[in-house]
């Protein structure tokens, strides 16, 4: 069984920093594509970022590129997201999951594993 | 940015009513259209992907279907334990969004 187990969460003041981290067991962790998504209290799930299966492919939603960084550990099995300059609009809970593409497909499609998430307060 | 507008936003079933809400896309996405249910206090899991295919291990009563812009989530025979938020997930091109949600309340 699949598991994916967030950590690093908190309250961090506007425009601090903070680093998650995601332990996985459970799968081939190095063959997977992995992606943090995120939820605002209430509010609906957003794409945060992906991470190619070697770390080489990295992608992000525009709202967050250049001061998110999203990386791996492959010997470590443990993703991470590491964040500065956060501000309210960052409040929210941040899952770990993975994604997965289809044989044939050349990019992830579909996320089918989901921890269980780390919520993340920026207070001003 | 490809938007997803989910309707209704809400919807209260009576058990064993058949349920279906709708995903529209702001442009062509192919079947790259996947469905996940978040209930209460639970990380979302998927339930269908590309449109229609199904999960393993999801019930039979969900269903899903479309192409394109315009596409479905079907649960036929609704349970109790069906109640959640579902969102649809475009993977077409990125960033990947979601469908603003819909609320399913059992009557």
């Amino acid at each position: 069984e699949v598991q994916l187990v967030e950590s690093g969460g908190g309250l961090v003041h506007f425009g601090g920093s903070l680093r998650l981290s995601c332990a996985a067991s459970g799968l081939t962790f190095s063959a997977y594509w992995m992606t943090w998504v995120r939820q605002s209290p209430g509010g609906g799930l957003e794409w945060v970022a992906n991470i190619h299966h070697d770390g080489n492919e990295k992608y992000y939603v525009d709202s967050v590129r250049g001061r998110f960084t999203i990386s791996r550990d492959n010997a470590k099995n443990s993703l991470y997201l590491q964040m500065n300059s956060l501000s309210a609009e960052d409040t929210a809970v941040y899952y770990c999951a993975r994604a997965r593409r289809d044989p044939g497909d050349p990019s992830p499609n579909y996320i089918d594993s989901w921890g269980q998430g780390t919520l993340v307060t920026v207070s001003s | 940015e490809i938007v997803l507008t989910q309707s209704p936003d809400f919807q209260s079933v009576t058990p064993k009513e058949k349920v279906t809400i709708t995903c529209r896309a702001s442009q062509s996405i192919g079947s790259s259209l996947h469905w996940y249910q978040q209930k209460p206090d639970q990380s979302p899991k998927v339930l269908i992907k590309y449109a229609s295919q199904s999960i393993s291990g999801v019930p039979l009563r969900f269903s899903g279907s479309g192409s394109g812009t315009d596409f479905t989530l079907t649960i036929n025979s609704l349970e109790a334990e069906d109640a959640a938020t579902y969102y649809c997930h475009q993977s077409s091109s990125l960033p990947w969004t979601f469908g603003q949600g819909t609320k399913v309340e059992i009557k």
